[in-house]
């Protein structure tokens, strides 16, 4: 069964610092990964996403994750953050149950705030 | 192009009361989901939808339930609400499911 971890709840970086959002996931096939924002009272918008091509993945807003399927991680990063990157930010997973499965299943990750201080 | 739309924006419920979460895409897809956000948590997955006519539970679909009649709606029904029904409520569509989910703006539903 598919799962995902987001390693810290909360972040908190200086304005211009580099931003690092982990998280793990676990799947049994050949998952998608993908970085959802949410902004104060919005709804989620599509930073990037992974599904088996470049394992690098560049996504809007200078943010880009690397898929590593020997740790099962796929960590968001951005070299230097900006007062606007303050939002919650989701790791996702979708993928098969089981070989079968006609479908795929889709789980969040509980999601990591972040702050960034002027 | 209006994407997801979901309606009401706003609505407060009294206990045993009942009331339809309204969900339209008008991008074609096949695929379609409830979710409910609770405060500080990630989105749990309420029901889903392959197609018209084909719907599933998700992880938390007590207390709920849908129907896909068309392509484009996806009305998620709650019966006799309750306090533990507080939340705010996504409605999401994607084709297929390993492409992007579009969201819609959600609907907070506060039930006293």
């Amino acid at each position: 069964a598919q799962s995902v971890t987001q390693l810290d709840s909360h972040v908190s970086v200086s304005e211009g610092t580099p931003v690092l959002l982990r998280c793990n996931y676990s799947s049994s096939y050949s998952p998608s990964l993908f970085w959802y924002v949410q902004h104060p009272n919005k709804g989620l918008q599509l930073l990037l996403k992974y599904t088996s091509a470049a394992t690098l993945v560049k996504g809007i807003n200078g943010f880009e994750a690397e898929f590593k399927k020997s740790e099962t991680s796929f960590h968001l990063t951005k070299p230097s953050a900006h007062m606007s990157d303050a939002a919650e930010y989701f790791c996702v997973v979708s993928d098969r149950e089981s070989p079968g499965a006609s479908y795929d299943k889709v789980i969040f990750g509980p999601g990591t705030s972040l702050s960034v201080i002027p | 192009n209006a994407g997801v739309t979901q309606t009401p924006k706003f609505r407060i419920l009294k206990i045993g009361q009942s009331m339809t979460l309204q969900c339209t895409q008008d991008m074609n897809h096949n695929y379609m989901y409830w979710y409910r956000q609770d405060p500080g948590m990630g989105l749990k997955l309420i029901y889903y939808s392959v197609g018209a006519g084909i719907t599933d539970k998700g992880e938390v679909p007590n207390g709920y339930n849908v129907s896909r009649s068309t392509t484009e709606d996806f009305p998620l029904r709650l019966e006799l609400a309750a306090p533990s029904q507080t939340s705010v409520y996504f409605c999401a569509s994607s084709y297929p499911t390993t492409d992007t989910q579009y969201f819609g703006p959600g609907t907070r539903l506060t039930v006293l």
